[in-house]
């Protein structure tokens, strides 16, 4: 079964700072979609970045930016110039082409220190 | 614009009452979803459909039912709460096109279940 490891329950990062946030994930499947989720104190779920397996290339979104390695099975999330707004939980997913379940990782805390 | 919208907010519940956790998407999706959030444990799925008629099991569906009533609407059912379905509960909508397999989600029910 494809399951999604999160090793960092908690991170902590000064602003203006760079923090990477680690998932890693079993498959064994070649065609598949990974994401990040974040989840602030609001409780609402948002996107943050979606990459699909088949592209090579890394998926950026402004300041978050993902190392996606395939073959490694990692897909971490790196967060540039951190915000007091980027203080959330953060959840990594996967979910194969050809079928509709996801599955989410136990989440990362991140805290921002002004 | 509303996405999905999930009634309601909060509630307190008896061990053993029965209550429907209602859910509604206005975009279109055909794939929805119903996962509980854990502290630790992420989100968990408890049931989705992937489209309107169908339904199946997710990681945690004991003492859970589930109706799509149509496209738009996918409830969820407690028939006797336990203290252990004490949690956040998320409902989710998705589609491959539209929404390029990313999950958008409702605010969130907090249920205790005394």
């Amino acid at each position: 079964a494809q399951t999604v490891t999160q090793s960092q329950p908690e991170m902590s990062v000064q602003e203006a700072e760079t923090v990477t946030l680690s998932c890693t994930y079993d498959t064994s499947e070649s065609d598949y979609y990974l994401f990040w989720y974040k989840q602030p104190p609001s409780r609402q779920m948002i996107l943050v970045i979606r990459q699909e397996a088949y592209k090579q290339q890394n998926a950026t979104e402004n300041r978050f930016s993902v190392n996606f390695q395939k073959a490694a099975k990692s897909f971490s999330l790196k967060i540039s110039d951190s915000q007091l707004g980027d203080a959330a939980m953060y959840f990594c997913a996967y979910k194969e082409t050809s079928y509709d379940k996801v599955i989410f990782g136990p989440g990362t805390s991140l805290s921002v220190i002004p | 614009n509303a996405g999905v919208t999930q009634t309601p907010k909060f509630q307190v519940l008896k061990t053993g009452q029965s209550m429907t956790l209602q859910c509604a998407q206005d975009m279109n999706h055909n794939s929805m979803y119903w996962y509980r959030q854990d502290p630790g444990m992420g989100l968990r799925l408890i049931y989705y459909s992937a489209s309107e008629g169908t339904t199946d099991k997710g990681e945690v569906p004991n003492g859970y039912n589930v109706s799509r009533l149509n496209k738009r609407e996918f409830s969820l059912r407690l028939e006797s709460a336990a203290p252990s379905q004490t949690s956040v509960y998320f409902c989710a909508s998705s589609e491959p096109v539209i929404a390029k397999n990313i999950q958008y989600f409702g605010a969130g029910t907090r249920l205790s279940v005394l």
